[in-house]
């Protein structure tokens, strides 16, 4: 079982730049969330998608689009990339049948 | 406003001893408390759950207890081995939703 899958593992960027970042998962799970983990603050939601078709804002969205390919992939933009987006990011999914969630291995981006 | 706090940023503990990592939360409505585990370079992973109609969960050496008139948990590993040595995020959640992340604790234990 892959789980939950997250590319790429590492990425440098310039101030300005965009990219997207991929999840996908493959427990056939309802929801998906996109978190970021940052020293001292532990693991702040920036988007979560409840179920196939629906995006809600987290706690920390500004800066962030997401789209909800299908039920498989939950893909976090980064527009216009400035220094204090530097982070590591964690995809995460799971049943509605449990509170528990699946975590991708993350994906640590700089920006420069 | 956070929710739930882990106020030790560190722990430092022999093997074979005791490690107690705590949180605190401040919502009243959060219903299921939830501990992960993350080791550097990959994602967390789910240790130990427990509900709030229960006051003490066990699995194995990982021994997680609730106090809700102080809004507190605890998590215990006895004995505490060196492959344990990594950031423990305690979380919780109000009927079913998207679950709340404290800061989370580093537990070094030295062999």
């Amino acid at each position: 079982n892959a789980g939950v899958t997250q590319t790429p593992k590492f990425q440098v960027l310039k101030t300005g730049q965009s990219m997207t970042l991929q999840c996908a998962q493959d427990m056939n799970h309802n929801s998906m969330y996109w978190y970021r983990q940052d020293p001292g603050m532990g693991l702040r939601l920036i988007y979560y998608s409840a179920s196939e078709g629906t995006t809600d804002k987290g706690e920390v969205p500004n800066g962030y689009n997401v789209s909800r390919l299908n039920k498989r992939e939950f893909s976090l933009r980064l527009e216009s990339a400035a220094p204090s987006q530097t982070s590591v990011y964690f995809c995460a999914s799971r049943t509605g049948q449990r509170v528990s969630y699946t975590f991708g291995s993350g994906t640590r981006l700089t920006v420069v | 406003d956070q929710q739930v706090k882990q106020n030790s940023p560190s722990l430092s503990v022999q093997e074979g001893r005791i490690s107690i990592l705590n949180c605190d939360y401040t919502n009243s409505m959060f219903d299921y408390f939830l501990w992960y585990k993350k080791y550097p370079a990959e994602g967390p992973t789910f240790l130990i759950s427990i509900s709030s109609i229960k006051d003490k969960n066990e699995d194995g050496r990982f021994t997680v207890f609730l106090n809700k008139s102080a809004k507190h948990l605890s998590l215990h590993i006895v004995p505490s081995q060196p492959g344990d040595s990594a950031v423990y995020f305690c979380a919780a959640s109000a009927y079913g939703n998207k679950l709340v992340f404290g800061a989370g604790t580093i537990l070094r234990v030295k062999s």
